[in-house]
C-alpha cells in the first residue's frame, strides 16, 4: 500500500493565484514528518516546508503554507501568489523509521506538476 | 552548505555491464541514500545506510547492491545491467531532519 499519495499527477494556475497540492499519508507510527519539495526542470530537490506530527501550528515559510489535518492524515501545500518559477514537480514525502530501526527514510509521493500560467 | 556530489550526470551502459554510480557528502552525515526516479513513479528508495559498512533495502533493492566502506562515500552497484534500470538516480544525505540531494545521474542501458 502506498504510504504517500498524490492523486494530482498534474495542476494548472493562474499566475498570482493561490493553488492547493494534495497529499494524504499512511502511517501507524506516533512520531513523523511530513517534507514537501520542488524539482524544477533542472533536477535539483529543492526543500520548501517541513510538518512534524507532534506540531500544534501548520508550518508557514514564505509563501509556503502546509494545511495540515492529522485525523485526515493530510498534509496538503498551498502556495499563495503563484508565480511563473513556481512551474515544477512538486513531491510529498514523509520521514518515517527503517523497519530494522536503525535510522529514519524519506517516502516519497507520485508528485504533482504544477504549471503555472500567465 | 552540504554538497552531494554525483560522479557522473549522465552515464551509457551495455547491458550485463557492472554498473558503479558514486556518491561523496563533504559533511558529516550518518545516512545515505539511493533513489530511482522515474516518469510518474516518483522517486523510490532503493538502499539506505546509517553508518560505515551498515546497510538496509528500501523499496526496490532488487538488481542493486549498495557499499559504504567510508562515512562519506555511498556506492550503487548494478550487478549486471538491464534496460529497465535505464533512469534517473538520485543520491542523498541526511542528518536529523536536514536532507540534502545530489544533481542526479540519468543513467541509460542499452
Amino acid at each position: 500500500a502506498q504510504k504517500i499519495t498524490q492523486t494530482q499527477p498534474g495542476m494548472f494556475v493562474q499566475e498570482k493565484e493561490a493553488v492547493t497540492l494534495d497529499c494524504t499519508y499512511d502511517t501507524s507510527d506516533p512520531s513523523y514528518g511530513l517534507f514537501w519539495y520542488k524539482q524544477p526542470s533542472s533536477g535539483e530537490m529543492i526543500f520548501l516546508i517541513y510538518q512534524g506530527s507532534y506540531d500544534q501550528q501548520n508550518a508557514t515559510e514564505g509563501r509556503y503554507s502546509l494545511n495540515f489535518q492529522k485525523a485526515r492524515k493530510s498534509a496538503n501545500l498551498v502556495i499563495s501568489a503563484s508565480q511563473l518559477g513556481d512551474s515544477a514537480m512538486y513531491f510529498c514525502a514523509m520521514r518515517e523509521l527503517s523497519s530494522q530501526g536503525g535510522s529514519e527514510k524519506l517516502v516519497f509521493g507520485k508528485g504533482t506538476k504544477l504549471t503555472v500560467n500567465p | 552548505d552540504v554538497k552531494v556530489t554525483q560522479s557522473s550526470r549522465y552515464l551509457v551502459k551495455r547491458t550485463g555491464e557492472k554498473v558503479f554510480l558514486e556518491c561523496v557528502q563533504d559533511m558529516d552525515h550518518e545516512n545515505m541514500f539511493w533513489y530511482r526516479q522515474d516518469p510518474g513513479l516518483g522517486l523510490r528508495l532503493i538502499y539506505f545506510s546509517y553508518d560505515v559498512k551498515m546497510k538496509e533495502k528500501g523499496d526496490i533493492p532488487e538488481g542493486y547492491s549498495v557499499s559504504r566502506e567510508k562515512k562519506e562515500r555511498f556506492s550503487l552497484i548494478l550487478e549486471s545491467a538491464s534496460t529497465n534500470q535505464t533512469s534517473m538516480y538520485l543520491c542523498a544525505s541526511s542528518l536529523k531532519l536536514s536532507y540534502t540531494f545530489g544533481s542526479g545521474t540519468r543513467l541509460t542501458v542499452v
